[in-house]
Formats: structure tokens, C-alpha cells, sequence
């Protein structure tokens, strides 16, 4: 079955200190990949997304490019901030599969001290 | 705005009692899911339901019910038979292939 591995946590970092969460998949189809951030006490919102093999998703400073070649998706960012601080969760959408479900990692939690 | 709704944000419930979590979206999408989140397991899915009247179970159905009864709605409740279910539940709607999340009901048992 599908399976999102994501590089366990904590992570903390000072700010303006590079960032890269490390994630990768296992999957029968064609995947969709997405990075999701939850703050604390809230949902899960979407970071970005990549739908096919080299797409590079962004947003907000953040950046993840689809490799196949490696099944990863490595999330970066070239200078955090305090309000980055987060839960980030990798999950994948099997092409295959009939519904929109999706497959998640057990998240990475990120703290950026001043 | 539109967006997905859950309620109440704590909930707190005897042990042996059933207990219904409210998810509510105006987002005019079809398909609904339940999630339940442990600290370092990510999230795992309870049911989802991708039209009216029908339902599917996901990996951790067990000892939970859901209902889809208007397009607009996807109550989770949380029985008895339910071993442990201290934990923080999000619903989650989905459109052209994108889950939207709502806050999030988180459940302690006493």
C-alpha cells in the first residue's frame, strides 16, 4: 500500500537558519504530493502541492520539488522565521485510487527560536 | 466565508457514554472525511463518505459511526466501544482533488 516516510522531529532552528524536511513515498500509481503545516491548537492548511514528476510546488518561502527518480519531496526554505513554527505534514494522493484520499506522514514538528 | 466548521473545540465525555463531534462545511463539496490525530502518528483515517447517503470505512473505523445525511453535514460519534479515544479529530472536505481541513474537535475521556 502507499506509505509517506518524513524525517522524525523535533526540529529546532534558529531564525534565519536554513530548513529542509526530508519525506518520502511509496506508491503503486502516479502520485500527487502535498505539504500540509498545522499550527498549534488549529487544522491542517495547504502548504503546496505537485502533481507530476519535476513540478516544483511553492509558497509563502517555501519550496518541494517532485522527484520520481528518488520518490521524495523534500520541503525547504531558505530563511525561517519565528512564525514558522509548526507541525508539517507530507501526504500523497494515489492517482489510482478512486476517491480523493490521502496518505499522510506522521509529521515533523518545527521550532524556530529568535 | 465559506470554510468547514467543527464543534465544540474541547469536548470532554465519561467513560461508556457516546459522544457525536459536529462537522459542518458550505463549500459545496462533495466528499467529506473523518481523522483522528495522536501525537507522532500523524493522522488516520476514521470514515469518509463521498456523496449522500453513503459512507466507507478508513483504517481506524472501529468503535465509530458516521452519518451523511445532507451534503452539508458529517457527524462522527464516538461509542463506547471505542478503547481510546482521548485524541484530537479533524474533518476535512475535498475539492478537484484539494482536502481542505476544518479546526478540529479534540476529546478527552475522564
Amino acid at each position: 500500500g502507499d506509505s509517506v516516510t518524513q524525517m522524525e522531529g523535533p526540529v529546532t532552528l534558529s531564525e534565519e537558519a536554513f530548513l529542509t524536511i526530508n519525506c518520502t513515498y511509496t506508491a503503486t500509481g502516479y502520485p500527487s504530493l502535498f505539504w500540509y503545516v498545522q499550527y498549534p491548537g488549529e487544522g491542517l492548511q495547504l502548504l503546496l502541492k505537485a502533481t507530476k514528476a519535476d513540478d516544483k510546488g511553492s509558497n509563502k518561502g517555501f519550496e518541494a520539488t517532485y522527484r520520481k527518480e528518488t520518490t521524495s519531496f523534500h520541503l525547504e526554505k531558505g530563511s525561517v522565521q519565528v512564525s514558522d513554527s509548526a507541525v508539517y505534514f507530507c501526504a500523497l494522493r494515489d492517482s489510482g485510487a478512486g476517491s480523493y484520499q490521502l496518505t499522510f506522514g506522521k509529521g515533523t514538528k518545527l521550532s524556530v527560536i529568535p | 466565508d465559506g470554510g468547514i466548521t467543527q464543534s465544540p473545540k474541547y469536548l470532554f465525555r465519561k467513560e461508556g457514554q457516546n459522544v457525536t463531534l459536529s462537522c459542518e462545511q458550505n463549500l459545496n463539496h462533495d466528499a467529506m472525511y473523518w481523522y483522528r490525530q495522536d501525537p507522532g502518528q500523524g493522522l488516520r483515517l476514521i470514515y469518509y463518505s463521498q456523496i449522500v447517503n453513503d459512507f466507507q470505512k478508513g483504517d481506524i473505523a472501529e468503535g465509530y459511526s458516521v452519518s451523511r445525511e445532507k451534503k452539508e453535514s458529517f457527524p462522527l460519534t464516538v461509542t463506547s466501544a471505542q478503547k481510546n479515544p482521548t485524541a484530537f479529530y479533524l474533518c476535512a472536505s475535498t475539492r478537484l482533488g484539494e482536502q481542505f481541513f476544518g479546526p478540529g474537535t479534540r476529546l478527552t475521556v475522564l
